[in-house]
């Protein structure tokens, strides 16, 4: 069965500039959420979505982050303008429902 | 969601067993206690979870006291491959929606030759 694809792996951006990051869920998994890592620290939720829905983006910083998952498959986090603070690794995990949450890789990000 | 409370790192000999403490003091009768585990460069890894009873599976055992207060990830005989950041989690399990987990910093455990 295939994971949880993520792309791109690495990304250096400037402050002030955008950047997109896409996320695969595994088949058939209905729940999408997006994490992001600072280094040193635990995953912390950015925003849950339930097929095309938006279950939870209480976390999500509203001003320059969007999520969207249009057709309930894949979906796609962005940043415009980053900040310095947005380095991390941004986390794509899906789940069929259940007790149990499967990640990507992360997509790491740098802004300099 | 309850707050968890972890030991920032651990040490472990190779081929010995490694148990995880985990204190959630706090918990709800309709939370569960579920572990999940990171190693370097990878996103976490789902390893057990449990309400009430002791469980076991290939990975691990989770020991959950009586008065579920606390809980315990038992690695039986850890691995040079087992050396990761562990995080126990505990949480309401929704099977309709799904759930998100809230992650603390975690117990970085180091398994040693």
């Amino acid at each position: 069965e295939a994971g949880v694809a993520q792309s791109p792996r690495y990304k250096i951006i400037e402050k002030r500039q955008s950047v997109a990051f896409w996320c695969n869920p595994i088949s058939g998994h209905a729940t999408l959420y997006w994490y992001q890592q600072i280094l040193g620290q635990g995953p912390k939720l950015l925003i849950q979505f339930q097929n095309n829905g938006v279950v939870d983006d209480s976390q999500l910083p509203k001003d320059r982050f969007s999520a969207e998952r249009l057709k309930g498959v894949d979906s796609t986090l962005k940043i415009q303008p980053a900040k310095l603070e947005d380095s991390a690794v941004y986390l794509c995990a899906s789940s069929p429902g259940g007790n149990t949450i499967y990640f990507g890789e992360g997509s790491w990000l740098t802004v300099v | 969601d309850a707050k968890t409370t972890q030991p920032t790192s651990m040490d472990c000999a190779e081929g010995r067993a490694a148990n995880l403490p985990c204190n959630h003091s706090t918990i709800s009768g309709n939370e569960y206690v579920y572990w999940y585990r990171q190693i370097h460069s990878q996103g976490p890894q789902y390893i057990i979870h449990g309400l009430k009873n002791n469980e076991t599976n290939e990975m691990a055992s989770l020991i959950i006291t009586e008065d579920r207060k606390s809980s315990t990830l038992i690695l039986p005989h850890a691995t040079l491959r087992d050396t990761a950041v562990y995080y126990c989690i505990v949480r309401v399990a929704n099977s309709n929606s799904g759930y998100a987990l809230n992650f603390g910093k975690g117990t970085s455990l180091l398994v040693t030759p």
